[in-house]
């Protein structure tokens, strides 16, 4: 079975400071892409990232990096010298690459991340 | 290039009504999801459409139902609604289906069933 474990529920920094929001996922297929989406207040879904699985460079861009670990299925994203703008909730996402492309995203159940000032 | 928009982006129904939610694409996508977001069971996949066909269903009843248009703008229906039914409902939107597309999600229609 196909399944994304946030297992942060709620995490809370104060401005400035570094937080890295864990991401494990299982699957049995070889092929398959991992995302990152950030879901502000408002609601609406903001990519951030999609890394597949034959990708294991890690990423950076600006105050986010994301580290992809084929070995232990995890998929961590950081955020450096946080701010309050930050403060959303984040969500993991496993997309499945059935020969034929019908998959969908299937998400972890989210961290939600408070930033203080 | 305008994103996915949803309308409406509130509803209040009663239980028993049905209700019908739109999406409308980022021009030239080809293909568009529907998510159902609560707090107990978070982020879930209803169906997916591409080019006026159904390509997966997610595990909801039948009560569900969707179609796309030519122009790639999709609907999603919910009849007999029930308590549990209330949710914000995300639409999603890509390029095709090609598994490499991420996808753009609209701001979502909050279904509240009283």
């Amino acid at each position: 079975a196909q399944k994304v474990t946030q297992a942060q529920t709620e995490i809370s920094v104060v401005e400035k400071e570094d937080v890295t929001l864990d991401c494990v996922y299982e699957t049995r297929d070889t092929t398959y892409y991992l995302f990152w989406y950030k879901q502000p207040p408002s609601g609406e879904l903001v990519f951030l990232i999609r890394r597949n699985s034959f990708d294991e460079q890690n990423e950076i861009s600006g105050r986010y990096s994301w580290n992809f670990q084929k070995s232990t299925s995890s998929f961590n994203f950081t955020i450096t010298a946080s701010q309050v703008v930050d403060s959303a909730v984040y969500f993991c996402a496993l997309y499945m690459n059935y020969g034929g492309s019908q998959g969908n995203l299937i998400f972890g159940k989210g961290t939600k991340l408070s930033v203080k000032p | 290039k305008a994103g996915v928009t949803q309308t409406p982006r509130y509803l209040i129904k009663t239980r028993g009504q049905q209700v019908t939610l739109s999406c409308s694409p980022i021009s030239g996508h080809r293909s568009v999801s529907w998510y159902q977001q609560t707090p107990g069971q978070g982020l879930q996949f209803l169906f997916e459409y591409f080019s006026e066909t159904q390509r997966n269903k997610g595990n909801f009843p039948g009560r569900f139902s969707g179609r796309q248009f030519s122009n790639s703008r999709s609907e999603m229906n919910v009849s007999t609604l029930e308590l549990g039914d209330s949710a914000l409902y995300l639409c999603a939107s890509r390029r095709d289906k090609a598994a490499n597309n991420e996808q753009f999600f609209g701001p979502g229609t909050r279904l509240t069933v009283l």
